[in-house]
């Protein structure tokens, strides 16, 4: 079974520019979430899919983070502009249903540094 | 809101000794508990689970009982290894979403 895709792996900006990550959630899978790592951190959830609607974004900087999850599948996530403390790991995770105790798997990661 | 507390780390350790990582949570419905380890350079992976109270979640030597009374949920191992190195971290879902604590880093020392 193929496991949560991310891309790009690392990405390195400056600061006041946009970047965009890429996610494929593992087949079938309804939830998909956004978490931002930062280094010595916990992840932190940013955003959490049912199928292509958003069930909880209540800790995405909305000013400058957009995600859409299209079709229910693939999603993206956006930052723009990027800020220094922004710099962390961005890791997507996808569940088949999180209310039956499912557990999720967790993609690689995007190393995010902001310059 | 919901929320995970963990024992602060780091916890070094000697080969063959005990281990406990405290984890407490706060949650105002009845959700599914987690332990994930991110070994050095991998991703996060689960390593075990417990759905309801009782329930006790083992994998690999690690177990850890879900307590509703205490609200806790512990790892602990008999005998870790230099290869349990690693960062763990407790997690919960529930209804709306799945959280996590700080993390708890551990080195096993030969």
């Amino acid at each position: 079974e193929a496991g949560v895709a991310q891309s790009p792996r690392y990405k390195i900006i400056e600061k006041r520019q946009s970047v965009a990550f890429w996610c494929n959630p593992i087949s079938g899978h309804a939830t998909l979430y956004w978490y931002q790592q930062i280094l010595g951190q916990g992840p932190k959830l940013l955003i959490q899919f049912q199928n292509n609607g958003v069930v909880d974004d209540s800790q995405l900087p909305k000013d400058r983070f957009s995600a859409e999850r299209l079709k229910g599948v693939d999603s993206t996530l956006k930052i723009q502009p990027a800020k220094l403390e922004d710099s962390a790991v961005y890791l997507c995770a996808s569940s088949l249903d999180p209310l039956t105790g499912a557990e999720a798997f967790f993609g690689q990661g995007t190393r995010l540094t902001v310059v | 809101g919901d929320s995970v507390t963990q024992m602060e780390g780091p916890v070094t350790l000697s080969e063959e000794a005990f281990l406990t990582i405290n984890c407490t949570y706060t949650a105002t419905g009845y959700p599914s508990l987690f332990w994930y380890v991110q070994y050095p350079g991998e991703g996060l992976q689960l390593l075990l689970k417990a759905t309801k109270a009782d329930d006790k979640g083992s994998n690999k030597g690690f177990e850890a009982t879900y307590r509703k009374e205490t609200t806790s949920f512990h790892l602990e191992k008999g005998s870790v290894q230099v290869s349990d190195s690693a960062v763990y971290f407790c997690a919960l879902s529930d209804d709306n979403d799945m959280r996590f604590g700080a993390g708890t880093r551990l080195t096993v020392k030969p």
